[in-house]
């Protein structure tokens, strides 16, 4: 079993649709959750981090992290074209090295 | 204010041959890594440092060397090219609050 699971999509939506990007993990000492998103031919770049659990909201998007479930969440409100991307979960392990999802495709049709 | 460098932004070799990946990060960062990124497979770790004069494996170290004489400069080497190293490369160095910022990516071909 991977230390993270992620599904790889792809996912398609219509514009303005709310979007659930979702990871599981295995180690429930994890404690730094990261979102990163790429686009095609691109670096990823950080989007959100939270640490520990609860949710963090910046603007149309919110990181969620169930630490009873070991599940974390990306939730995109009012999703715009521009939305359109590989979405990363990553996770901090206890070396301080980033333990990284498969990305999820992320497709969203004006 | 650069962020992070990477040359050459496309490579094809040829089996066997040897070449090197530049990297350079202008945010006096300590950590520096290197990934690969192939289909389906996320991120992989191939080498990483934690300063200067200090490098270490990550999960996918075969047929790759590093290393670092500068805070700035962590240059990736591959030895002797294979076509199971066709992939993108990205190198990543981490700020203070564990985020990394990522380069541009070397497309690498092996033929």
């Amino acid at each position: 079993q991977k230390e993270v699971e992620q599904d790889p999509g792809p996912l398609s939506v219509p514009e303005g649709a709310i979007v659930s990007l979702n990871c599981t993990y295995s180690n429930s000492a994890f404690q730094y959750f990261m979102w990163y998103r790429q686009y095609s031919r691109k670096g990823p770049e950080l989007l959100m981090y939270t640490y520990s659990s609860g949710n963090k909201e910046d603007g149309r998007f919110t990181a969620q992290v169930d630490k009873s479930s070991k599940y974390i969440s990306l939730f995109i409100r009012d999703s715009q074209p521009s939305d359109s991307a590989t979405y990363l979960c990553a996770i901090l392990d206890s070396n301080y090295q980033l333990i990284w999802g498969a990305g999820t495709k992320l497709i969203i049709k004006p | 204010n650069a962020g992070v460098t990477q040359t050459p932004k496309f490579q094809v070799l040829k089996t066997g041959q040897s070449m090197t990946l530049q990297c350079a990060q202008d945010m006096n960062h300590e950590y520096m890594s290197w990934y690969r990124q192939d289909p389906g497979m996320g991120l992989r770790l191939i080498h990483y440092s934690v300063g200067a004069g200090i490098t270490d494996q990550g999960e996918v170290p075969n047929g790759y060397n590093v290393s670092r004489s500068t805070t700035e400069d962590f240059p990736l080497r591959l030895l002797s090219a294979a076509p199971s190293q066709t992939s993108v490369y990205f190198c990543a160095s981490m700020g203070g609050s564990y985020e990394q910022y990522f380069g541009p990516g070397t497309r690498l071909t092996v033929t």
